[in-house]
């Protein structure tokens, strides 16, 4: 258990709507990331975050946008849902464990887009 | 193109057979990390196993085992007498380094479904 959560864990929304989804974690891991899994695609990268207000993107970014003010959250914003964006979305952290590194993943989100 | 290709969408075994779930990868780094993670029905990822590019040592653990092939850019999972509670999506998965860490990104396969009946 690396110590994340994600909230919230279900969500409902029309489209058009903002949507943020929040990332917690409470071990002071630098790295976060958010990926989305669909059917068919396994899990891909949206966003990731390198430390306090620096984030880069990843291979499906469009659509999304990101914030850390402070190390334990990791926002991921959808400004306007569309049903594309119906999905369930992980986030990680990176953790260090026996001097090796490796990600570690919250319980996921299920949005759906109506 | 997919970095990471899990040619099996799924596997059906009866309990206590041996499966092996293939996993090739793709990269021109020369430092990379692969990864195995188990999904059950619950829906939760949960990691296996990180194998380092510069160590080709086959790794067992239990009913799990990992074959790592640079020569075909293969990292193999095994699980040896399968049991019904083995069922789950396995995705394997890579890492070429990125900025100050020595992780960075993962590329996912598309996962394996694998069943295991009583």
């Amino acid at each position: 258990d690396a110590g994340i959560t994600q909230s919230p864990r279900h969500k409902v929304t029309e489209t058009g709507t903002p949507v943020t989804l929040r990332c917690h974690q409470t071990e002071n891991h630098r790295y976060m990331y958010w990926y989305r899994q669909d059917p068919g695609h396994g899990l891909r990268l949206i966003h990731y975050s390198y430390g306090v207000k620096d984030t880069d993107k990843g291979e499906v970014s469009d659509g999304y946008s990101v914030s850390r003010s402070k190390t334990e959250d990791f926002l991921l914003t959808l400004e306007s849902a569309t049903s594309s964006q119906t999905s369930v979305y992980f986030c990680a952290i990176s953790e260090y464990t026996s001097g090796q590194e490796t990600q570690y993943f919250g319980p996921g989100t299920r949005l759906l887009v109506l | 193109a997919q970095k990471v290709t899990q040619a099996q969408t799924e596997i059906s075994v009866v309990e206590k057979e041996d499966v092996t779930l293939d996993c090739v990868y793709e990269t021109r780094d020369t430092t990379y990390y692969l990864f195995w993670y188990k999904q059950p029905p619950s829906g939760e990822l949960v990691f296996l196993i990180r194998r380092n590019s510069f160590d080709e040592q086959n790794e067992i653990s239990g009913r799990y085992s990992w074959n790592f092939q640079k020569s075909t850019s293969s990292f193999n999972f095994t699980i040896t007498a399968s049991q019904v509670v083995d069922s789950a999506v396995y995705f394997c998965a890579l890492s070429e380094a990125d900025r100050g860490s020595t992780l960075g990104r993962l590329y996912f396969g598309r996962g394996t479904q694998l069943t295991v009946w009583p």
